[in-house]
C-alpha cells in the first residue's frame, strides 16, 4: 500500500463528460504534483503545487484543472478530454520540492 | 543538458545473475540521482538514490555507482530474482525530477 492514495483506480469517460481525479495524502507533505504516464514511458510532469499555490504548470491543455483545497488533497478535473488523454494519470507528494517523490498508484483513464 | 539518457531499453538477466542499468546526464548542477522502480499497474516507487558527493551507496542487493567525473551512475542489482522484474526509471533532480526513458528487467527462472 502506498501513502499517497488516488481515486478512482480506473476511469472510462466520453469525450463530452466532466470527471475528477482525487488525490490523498497525510505525511504533511508541502509539495503534491500531478504526472501523466503512456505506456512504456516515464512519467511526465503536468502540474506541481508548492504549499497550496500552483507553482508549475507545464503548457498542459486547459481541458485539465488542477486544484488544491487543502494541504492534503489535490484534484484534477477532466473535461472535453480528446482520445490520446488516455494514459495512467499519477499523484505524488514530497516534503518540499527538493525532497523525495512518494507516488500513489495512479487512475487508469480511457477515453472513448 | 536537462536530459537523462538511460540504457538498455530491456534486459534479461538469469535468475542470480547481475543486472547492471546505466544512466548519463549533462547538467552538473543536479542535486540528487534516485531510481525508481515500477511493477505494472503501480506507480513508481523509490528504490535507492545518491547525492553527487558519494561514489557508492548500497542497499541490500542495490548498489548506486555514481561517476561524477565522467556524469554517469548506474544500478547494480545482485542475485537478481524473478520478483525484480520490473520497470527501472533512473532520475536527476534540480528543482524537478528529470527521467530516464525507462528499462525493463525481465528476470528468468
Amino acid at each position: 500500500d502506498t501513502e499517497v492514495t488516488q481515486t478512482p483506480k480506473h476511469l472510462v469517460m466520453g469525450m463530452t463528460n466532466k470527471k475528477s481525479l482525487k488525490c490523498e495524502q497525510h505525511m504533511g507533505h508541502r509539495a503534491m504534483y500531478w504526472y501523466k504516464q503512456k505506456a512504456k514511458k516515464p512519467p511526465e510532469l503536468m502540474f506541481v503545487y508548492s504549499y497550496e499555490k500552483l507553482s508549475i504548470n507545464e503548457s498542459v491543455p486547459s481541458r485539465f484543472s488542477p486544484e488544491c483545497p487543502n494541504s492534503s488533497l489535490l484534484n484534477l478535473h477532466l473535461h472535453a478530454l480528446q482520445p490520446e488523454d488516455s494514459a495512467l494519470y499519477l499523484c505524488a507528494s514530497s516534503q518540499d520540492r527538493t525532497g523525495q517523490h512518494h507516488f500513489g498508484n495512479g487512475t487508469r483513464l480511457t477515453v472513448t | 543538458q536537462q536530459q537523462v539518457k538511460q540504457s538498455p531499453q530491456s534486459l534479461i538477466v538469469q535468475k542470480g545473475g547481475i543486472s547492471i542499468i546505466n544512466c548519463a546526464y549533462e547538467n552538473t548542477a543536479f542535486d540528487y540521482f534516485p531510481w525508481y522502480q515500477q511493477f505494472p499497474g503501480k506507480g513508481p516507487a523509490l528504490l535507492i538514490a545518491i547525492r553527487p558527493d558519494v561514489s557508492e551507496k548500497k542497499e541490500g542487493r542495490f548498489t548506486i555507482s555514481f561517476n561524477k567525473s565522467a556524469k554517469q551512475f548506474s544500478l547494480h542489482i545482485m542475485d537478481s530474482q524473478p520478483g525484480d522484474s520490473a520497470t527501472y526509471f533512473c532520475a536527476a533532480t534540480l528543482y524537478q525530477l528529470i527521467w530516464g526513458a525507462g528499462t525493463k528487467l525481465i528476470i528468468k527462472p
